[in-house]
């Protein structure tokens, strides 16, 4: 079964950096994900589509601040030079054998 | 590339209810469009996606018989709608596009409210 886990929550000083874990199931390892910021007050906003190899496109207006990484099962989002507008949930999303899929999100507060 | 949801909608129990998503910029036809839940509090749900070139429709589990996804190419809009709607159908509802491929949802509508209440 295709299924992403995240941590409920995370949290790093203004300026800072953090990074935020995907987690894909067993048996989709090689899976492709995106990233997605979601503020309460907002429509969501695509960040970047990430490979199993750690490339990564952003989406258009992503700062380089946003970065992808992977490592096995797990993908990874760096935020790096944190600022407030940053703090929102954030959501990974996978695809593949006709199911499209988000992970539970992140609340990432700034401090 | 730009996708404008209709506007918010307060309904009943039991009504009936369609939703609408108009794509711009792009060509319509050759892109997957997806439609996505957030209730109240809760996180992301995808419900269904459809290729508007020839209305090829995909649809979760979850939601498969509880909704219905179509689009008219004809005029560039996607549609979600409800033959019944009931209160936990309250939520935020976002369509978005998923590429040629039907991959990452890449763009994002601005979402539609829906309420539903006695």
């Amino acid at each position: 079964q295709l299924v992403l886990t995240q941590s409920p929550s995370a949290s790093a000083s203004l300026g800072a950096s953090v990074r935020l874990a995907c987690t894909l199931s067993s048996g989709h390892s090689t899976y492709a994900i995106a990233w997605h910021q979601l503020h309460s007050d907002k429509g969501p906003r695509y960040l970047m589509k990430l490979n199993s190899d750690g490339s990564h496109t952003r989406g258009d207006g992503i700062p380089d601040r946003f970065s992808g990484s992977s490592s096995g099962a797990e993908r990874y989002l760096t935020i790096s030079g944190l600022q407030s507008e940053d703090e929102a949930e954030y959501y990974c999303q996978t695809w593949g054998t006709g199911l499209w899929v988000f992970g539970g999100g992140t609340k990432l507060t700034v401090l | 590339v730009l996708l404008v949801q209709s506007g918010a909608e307060v309904k009943k129990p039991g009504e009936s209810l369609k939703i609408s998503c108009k794509g711009s910029g792009y060509n319509f036809p050759d892109y997957w469009i997806g439609w996505v839940r957030q209730m109240p509090g809760k996180g992301l749900e995808w419900m269904g996606l459809i290729y508007p070139g020839d209305s090829d429709t995909r649809y979760s589990p979850s939601f498969q018989g509880q909704v219905t996804i179509s689009a008219d190419k004809s005029i560039d809009t996607a549609y979600l709608q409800w033959s019944s709607l009931k209160a936990s159908d309250t939520g935020k509802y976002y369509c978005a596009t998923a590429g040629i491929g039907g991959d990452a949802f890449d763009m994002w509508g601005q979402g539609t409210m829906v309420t539903v209440t006695p």
